[in-house]
């Protein structure tokens, strides 16, 4: 079984400054993929980055970025120049071909933006 | 604009009710889920279609009953629910050639009273 763990509840930041979101997670699998998704409060949830868990090199989306850490399972969102539509839940989450390519998500981090 | 269209956006059921929850997704992919996401919980995985075939049911009670007519729609019929039941409804579709792409619904509100 796989599990996402997502240590904080909320985080805030400061318009234009970075903020970086935790996420760990843990599976037996050698093959997988992660995913931060972000869920404004239109509620639809928005795939912001993928990693595919073979790849060294880390994953990067304009001000989005991962540090996916294989060793220690652990996959960080890091947002730069964070503007107010950042605004939303962001949910970690998993998925390998075991799990019927569905998503395994954490339990989501309430991220706020500051003018 | 979303590819994936989910019916009604608000919904509010006695426990004796049925209803249903639709899906339409304008993709063109093969693969459609079910999601419930309840407050301060992650979200579960409640049924997986691929090519319109069930491949995973994660212990749903059978209260929930999930219809895949074909690869575009996508229903779950609710049937003497409980108030725990109540939580966003969100669907998902994928293209099994590129998986690891899911796009979303805005999700059914569904409150059990």
């Amino acid at each position: 079984a796989q599990t996402v763990t997502q240590s904080q509840p909320e985080m805030s930041v400061q318009e234009a400054e970075t903020v970086t979101l935790s996420c760990t997670y843990d599976t037996s699998e050698s093959d997988y993929y992660l995913f931060w998704y972000k869920q404004p409060p239109s509620r639809q949830m928005i795939l912001v980055i993928r990693q595919e868990a073979y790849k060294q090199q880390n994953a990067t989306e304009n001000r989005f970025s991962v540090n996916f850490q294989k060793a220690a399972k652990s996959f960080s969102l890091k947002i730069s120049d964070s503007q107010l539509g950042d605004a939303a839940m962001y949910f970690c989450a998993s998925m390998n071909s075991n799990s019927g390519y569905a998503l395994n998500f954490g339990k989501g981090t309430s991220l706020l933006v500051t003018p | 604009e979303t590819g994936v269209t989910q019916t009604p956006r608000h919904l509010v059921m006695g426990m004796t009710n049925k209803k249903s929850l639709k899906c339409e997704q304008h993709l063109g992919h093969n693969a459609m889920y079910w999601y419930k996401q309840s407050a301060k919980k992650p979200l579960e995985l409640m049924f997986v279609y691929s090519l319109e075939e069930r491949v995973e049911n994660n212990s749903v009670p059978s209260r929930f009953s999930p219809e895949c007519p074909n690869s575009s729609h996508l229903f779950l019929h609710l049937h003497t629910l409980q108030p725990e039941d109540s939580a966003l409804y969100l669907c998902a579709s994928s293209q099994e050639t590129d998986w690891t792409e899911a796009f979303f619904g805005q999700g059914t509100r569904l409150t059990v009273v």
